[in-house]
């Protein structure tokens, strides 16, 4: 399993891009970048998976270098409740892999 | 549709009792997890479920802990003679396939005072 490393929090003031980068130089090749947002008294909610380049959805960007040993999140124009924690994942998508979560990165938007 | 849900949203308990949190995942999703998150770490994995058994029970700490989803759809965790190491939030997932997306339900807090 490729082990990721994150910071362990992060502060932005309300209407900034946040980014938050995620190392894991051990990625293999079958293995897609996934990252979860967790709210207090919640459980951990899919927000953008990729394996190379840039995915784009609704709510992030995730950037991936060609090398593919670390990823960016990037949350545009981030507001009060996107205060949470964030969580990058590694693993293969064929078939069964435990997950491992790792502490995350908290970030806390400030007024 | 609905996500995941989970019950109870609560439990406190004497050191030594018996407990079972209950698990209900996204119809039709075959595979299902669970996990413990203790204050300030992020979820662990305790057991994966692929249809009605068990394909990784490596997570569970001990045999105290056990876990079944006798028709491949509700799942229960059991947890025998609990201490108070066991307190944390239990989180219950579940996805279409094992390589597909995880999605959370809102976990059951535990308390064991």
């Amino acid at each position: 399993l490729a082990k990721t490393t994150q910071p362990i929090s992060m502060d932005s003031y309300e209407g900034q891009e946040v980014n938050i980068t995620c190392s894991h130089n051990n990625i293999a090749t079958n293995d897609y970048i996934t990252w979860y947002q967790q709210f207090p008294s919640q459980g951990p909610r899919f927000i953008i998976q990729g394996y190379k380049t840039k995915v784009t959805n609704e709510v992030a960007s995730l950037f991936i270098p060609a090398d593919r040993k670390s990823s960016t999140l990037s949350l545009p124009r981030v507001s009060l409740s996107d205060t949470a924690v964030y969580y990058c994942l590694v693993g293969d998508r064929i078939g069964w892999q435990k997950v491992t979560f790792g502490t995350g990165t908290k970030l806390q938007v400030i007024p | 549709g609905a996500g995941v849900s989970q019950t109870p949203s609560n439990k406190v308990t004497e050191k030594g009792k018996y407990v079972e949190l209950r698990c209900d995942p996204i119809s039709g999703h075959t595979a299902l997890y669970w996990y413990r998150q203790s204050l300030g770490q992020g979820p662990e994995f305790l057991i994966y479920f692929q249809g009605t058994g068990a394909a990784d029970d490596s997570g569970l700490p001990n045999d105290r802990f056990f876990a079944v989803r006798p028709e491949g759809s509700v799942s229960t965790l059991k947890i025998q003679r609990t201490e108070r190491g066991d307190s944390a939030v239990y989180l219950c997932a579940s996805s279409l396939t094992p390589s597909d997306t995880q999605y959370f339900g809102p976990g059951t807090r535990l308390t064991v005072l």
